[in-house]
C-alpha cells in the first residue's frame, strides 16, 4: 500500500541531545514537508522540498534542520538548538507541491526529560 | 498572509444529526481548499479536495462547498454517528498550505 511512513512514533529525548525523525513516502510525491503541531494551535511548517536535493525553511525552521537525498525520504533532525522541542510532528508530502492534494504520517511525538 | 479560521473550536450532537463545520480564509487567490479528520495521536486523513473551479466536492454522508468570493468553505456531514466523532481541519493553498485550528467535534450516542 502506498503511503508515507514516520518512525519513531514515540521518543524521548534529554535535554541537549539531537533527534532525527525519520519520513519514507512511496507515492512517488515530489514535494514533502515536514509540519509542527501543539496543543491549541494549527499545524507550523518547519521545512519543506519540493525537489531532490533542495530545501527551503518554513516559519519555525529555527532548532531545526532537514535533508532530502533521496526523492522518497526526508529526515528531520531536532537540535539541541531548538529551545522548545516537546510536540507532535507530521510528515507530509504532494505529488504537485502546493497545487496538489496533501497526504499526511501518523506523526512522531517528541517528549524532551 | 493568508489566515483560515475555523468556528466553533468545538461542537457537540447527538447521533443522527445533520451538522455544517465552517472555515473561512482571508486571501481569495488560493488554487485548493481541502478538508481533513484528525484522530487524536494520529496524523491527519484527507477527506475532501476542492479546486478553485469546483464548487462542491461530495463522498459519502460528506459534502464540502467552496466560494471563493467570499473566502468560506462548509464541511457537511449528514446522518453523524460516533465514529465521527474527531478535529476537523480545513487547508488552503498556494502557495503553501495554510491550516484552520480545527473543529473538535464529539458525537454522543
Amino acid at each position: 500500500d502506498g503511503g508515507i511512513t514516520q518512525s519513531p512514533k514515540y521518543l524521548f529525548r534529554k535535554e541537549g541531545q539531537n533527534v532525527t525523525l525519520s519520513c519514507e513516502q512511496n507515492l512517488n510525491h515530489d514535494a514533502m514537508y515536514w509540519y509542527r503541531q501543539d496543543p491549541g494551535q494549527g499545524l507550523r511548517l518547519i521545512y519543506y522540498s519540493q525537489i531532490v536535493n533542495d530545501f527551503q525553511k518554513g516559519d519555525i525552521a529555527e532548532g531545526y534542520s532537514v535533508s532530502r537525498e533521496k526523492k522518497e525520504s526526508f529526515p528531520l533532525t531536532v537540535t539541541s538548538a531548538q529551545k522548545n522541542p516537546t510536540a507532535f510532528y507530521l510528515c507530509a508530502s504532494s505529488i504537485l507541491g502546493a497545487a496538489g492534494e496533501l497526504f499526511f504520517g501518523e506523526g512522531s511525538r517528541l517528549t524532551v526529560l | 498572509k493568508q489566515e483560515v479560521t475555523q468556528i466553533p473550536a468545538a461542537l457537540s450532537v447527538p447521533e443522527g444529526e445533520n451538522l455544517v463545520l465552517n472555515c473561512s480564509f482571508t486571501d481569495s487567490a488560493i488554487y485548493n481548499l481541502q478538508w481533513f479528520r484528525q484522530d487524536p495521536g494520529k496524523g491527519l486523513t484527507s477527506l475532501l479536495l476542492i479546486q478553485s473551479s469546483q464548487r462542491e466536492q461530495t463522498s459519502g454522508r460528506l459534502n464540502a462547498s467552496l466560494d471563493k468570493s467570499s473566502g468560506r468553505s462548509t464541511l457537511y456531514i449528514a446522518a453523524s454517528q460516533p465514529g465521527d466523532s474527531a478535529t476537523y481541519l480545513c487547508a488552503v493553498s498556494p502557495p503553501q498550505f495554510y491550516f484552520g485550528t480545527g473543529t473538535s467535534l464529539t458525537v454522543i450516542p
